[in-house]
């Protein structure tokens, strides 16, 4: 199991680019790297998935370096909305492999 | 229309009692996935199902079991409860490449 790191929390003021790292020091060649957000009281919510260089979508980019040993979520400009866990996955989506969450990073957002 | 929804979202039982938890999912998924999350918020896998086989079962005690009647639902039954079963239970759901996963909205379950 690839297990992953991530720092406990962070801060952050609105309009800022926020970057959150993951460290899977032993992830396997066939695992991918996924994102998910979560709000308090709701269900994790896709964010973005990723195997390697770089990846954007209309919410946040995902960087991950030659060595897929660590990946950085970057949320571009948040805003107070943006206040929630964001946890780290990683495994393999074409088996059915167990795959592993993270310990999530409580993002604040201050005005 | 919800794409995964659970009932109850409130369950207060006291030890030793058997409860059951309901997922229904139309997003048209193969595979369904049950998870605890503990109050310090980790997020732990306990079962997969993918067109009504298990798939994944991490070590949960066997009080937990799984159960499929078809591939729109994944139904959580726990038998005599205890007090570390305490914490949210949240049922998803996927295509077969199951990065992107949906979450139903949790069930807090509280053992007194």
């Amino acid at each position: 199991l690839a297990k992953t790191t991530q720092p406990i929390s962070m801060d952050s003021y609105e309009g800022q680019e926020v970057n959150i790292t993951c460290s899977h020091n032993n992830i396997a060649t066939n695992d991918y790297i996924t994102w998910y957000q979560q709000f308090p009281s709701q269900g994790p919510r896709f964010i973005i998935q990723g195997y390697k260089t770089k990846v954007t979508n209309e919410v946040a980019s995902l960087f991950i370096p030659a060595d897929r040993k660590s990946s950085t979520l970057s949320l571009p400009r948040v805003s107070l909305s943006d206040t929630a866990v964001y946890y780290c996955l990683v495994g393999d989506p074409y088996n059915f492999n167990k795959f592993y969450f993270g310990s999530g990073t409580k993002l604040n957002v201050k005005p | 229309d919800t794409a995964v929804s659970q009932t109850p979202k409130y369950l207060v039982t006291q030890m030793g009692n058997d409860k059951s938890i309901k997922c229904e999912q139309n997003l048209g998924h193969d595979t369904m996935y049950w998870y605890k999350q503990d109050s310090k918020k980790f997020l732990k896998i306990m079962f997969s199902y993918n067109n009504k086989e298990l798939i994944i079962n991490e070590t949960v005690p066997n009080r937990f079991s799984p159960k499929s009647p078809d591939k729109a639902h994944l139904n959580l039954h726990i038998n005599s409860l205890e007090l570390g079963d305490s914490a949210v239970y949240f049922c998803a759901s996927s295509k077969r490449d199951h990065y992107e996963q949906y979450f139903g909205p949790g069930t807090r379950l509280t053992v007194t």
